[in-house]
C-alpha cells in the first residue's frame, strides 16, 4: 500500500460526458501528479500539481483540467469524453516538487461507451 | 533527459535472482537512474534509485558501470510476486529539469516456478 488513495477504482459512462476522478496523496506529500495508460499509449504524464499550484503540464488535453485542493486532495475533471479516453489513470505524490521519488496510487480505470 | 534501452522480456526461476539490464549510454554527469515496477494493471511501484554507487535496499540492488553507461536491477531472490515490468528512467535532479516520469516500455519479467 503506497499510502495514496484514488476514487473510483472503476468508472464507466458514455461519450459526450463528464467525469471527476480523485486522489488524495501519502500524508505530508505536497505533489501531485497524474498519469494516464492506455494500450496503445503506455504511461502517459499529464499534469503536476505542488502545494496548490500547477508546477508541470505535459500531453493532457484541452478537455481535461485538474486541480489540487488546500487539503492537498487533486482531481481531474475528463469532460466531452471520446472512446479513445477509456484508459488507467493513475496518481501519484512526492513529498517534493521534484518528482524523484513518486508513490503511486492503485488507478482509477475509465471506461467510456 | 537520457534515453533509455531496456530488453523487452526475461524469465527468471523462483528463488533465483533476477539481473534485469538497461542500457543508458548518453547519461549526463547530473542524472540518476531510477527503477520502477508495475504489477498488472497495478501503480506503478518505486523500487531504488542511485547515481554512480552501488545501492541496496530491501527490495533490490543496483549496479550502475564505472562509465554509467549501464546499470543492473537485482533482485536476490525472486518469487512469483516479482513479475512486473520493470522500468529504467534516467532523470535528473536539478530543480529546472522535468518534473514528470517518462516511462519507456520497460522489461516484462516473468518469474516461473
Amino acid at each position: 500500500d503506497s499510502g495514496v488513495t484514488q476514487t473510483p477504482k472503476h468508472l464507466i459512462t458514455a461519450t459526450g460526458q463528464r467525469v471527476t476522478l480523485r486522489c488524495s496523496p501519502r500524508s505530508g506529500d505536497l505533489s501531485v501528479y497524474w498519469y494516464q495508460q492506455s494500450l496503445d499509449q503506455g504511461l502517459q504524464f499529464l499534469i503536476q500539481y505542488y502545494n496548490g499550484e500547477e508546477r508541470a503540464k505535459g500531453n493532457i488535453l484541452e478537455r481535461f483540467s485538474a486541480q489540487q485542493f488546500p487539503d492537498l486532495h487533486s482531481e481531474l475533471n475528463l469532460s466531452s469524453l471520446e472512446l479513445g479516453d477509456s484508459a488507467l489513470y493513475f496518481c501519484a505524490s512526492s513529498i517534493e516538487g521534484q518528482g524523484l521519488e513518486q508513490y503511486f496510487g492503485p488507478g482509477t480505470r475509465l471506461t467510456v461507451t | 533527459d537520457a534515453k533509455t534501452t531496456q530488453p523487452p522480456s526475461m524469465d527468471c526461476a523462483e528463488g533465483r535472482a533476477a539481473n534485469l539490464p538497461c542500457n543508458h549510454s548518453t547519461i549526463s554527469g547530473n542524472e540518476y537512474v531510477y527503477w520502477y515496477r508495475q504489477i498488472h494493471s497495478q501503480g506503478p511501484q518505486y523500487i531504488i534509485h542511485g547515481l554512480k554507487n552501488n545501492e541496496t535496499n530491501e527490495m533490490a540492488s543496483l549496479i550502475i558501470t564505472e562509465d554509467r553507461k549501464s546499470s543492473t536491477l537485482i533482485l536476490p531472490h525472486a518469487t512469483l510476486r516479482d513479475t512486473a515490468v520493470y522500468y529504467c528512467i534516467v532523470r535528473s535532479q536539478s530543480s529546472g529539469s522535468a518534473r514528470q516520469l517518462t516511462f519507456g516500455s520497460g522489461t516484462q519479467l516473468t518469474v516461473l516456478p
